[in-house]
């Protein structure tokens, strides 16, 4: 079945850009989702992209997708404290089913 | 606005006892899931319904069994909780589409098994 990986924990200062990253095994997939989820709370979806896209911006959020290399990051501009969370990056893929990868804990120091 | 909603925040039981979680949706959903979420692990996939009484394993059904009378209600039962099944869970809900769809996720229930 599908693996997805990502790092398990990301430190930055507030101000600084942040990088998440998550790697995936299967190229049929077809679009690719980030979602954060808070402390004690659930997820809520950050952005997704489509797997025929090579970038995705949204404010502050930048999607990068190499289908080649199956690499997907997700970078955060100007982190704040409140963007301290746990990152899951989701891949769809047969059967239209989520794979989700173990999740990166990104603090954020002031 | 899209709720799921689950019965408990947090729920602690004794080893040997039958737990009940249960997760309403107000949005029509076709589909329902329900994960359990370790450090490291991310979330894991115990079993999802894509309809009124239908049900399909995850990767990880072993001592679980669910429940899906109605439309909007998903339960997960654990028949004779162990101490190895204290997690968080989850439970999300997402429309019957084919391609993009956004899973939308309920706050969760932490169990503790003792």
């Amino acid at each position: 079945g599908e693996d997805v990986e990502q790092s398990l924990f990301l430190s930055v200062r507030e101000g600084d850009s942040s990088v998440i990253n998550c790697t995936y095994t299967d190229s049929s997939s077809t679009y690719l989702y980030w979602y954060k989820q808070e402390p004690g709370a659930g997820l809520q979806l950050l952005t997704y992209i489509f797997s025929n896209m090579d970038m995705k911006q949204d404010q502050r959020l930048t999607v990068l997708l190499n289908k080649k290399d199956k690499h997907l990051s997700l970078r955060i501009a100007d982190t704040q404290t409140g963007d301290s969370a746990i990152y899951f990056c989701a891949v769809q893929g047969a059967g239209n089913m989520l794979t989700f990868g173990g999740g990166t804990r990104l603090m954020v120091k002031p | 606005d899209v709720k799921v909603t689950q019965s408990s925040r947090y729920l602690v039981k004794r080893t040997g006892e039958k737990v009940f979680l249960e997760c309403v949706q107000d949005m029509d959903h076709e589909n329902m899931f329900w994960y359990r979420q370790d450090p490291g692990l991310g979330l894991r996939l115990i079993y999802f319904s894509y309809d009124v009484k239908m049900k399909e394993k995850g990767d990880i059904p072993e001592g679980y069994s669910v429940s899906r009378e109605k439309k909007e209600r998903f339960s997960l039962i654990l028949e004779s909780a162990s101490t190895n099944q204290t997690s968080m869970y989850l439970c999300a809900s997402r429309p019957r589409l084919a391609g993009l769809y956004e899973q939308y996720f309920g706050p969760g229930t932490r169990l503790t098994v003792t």
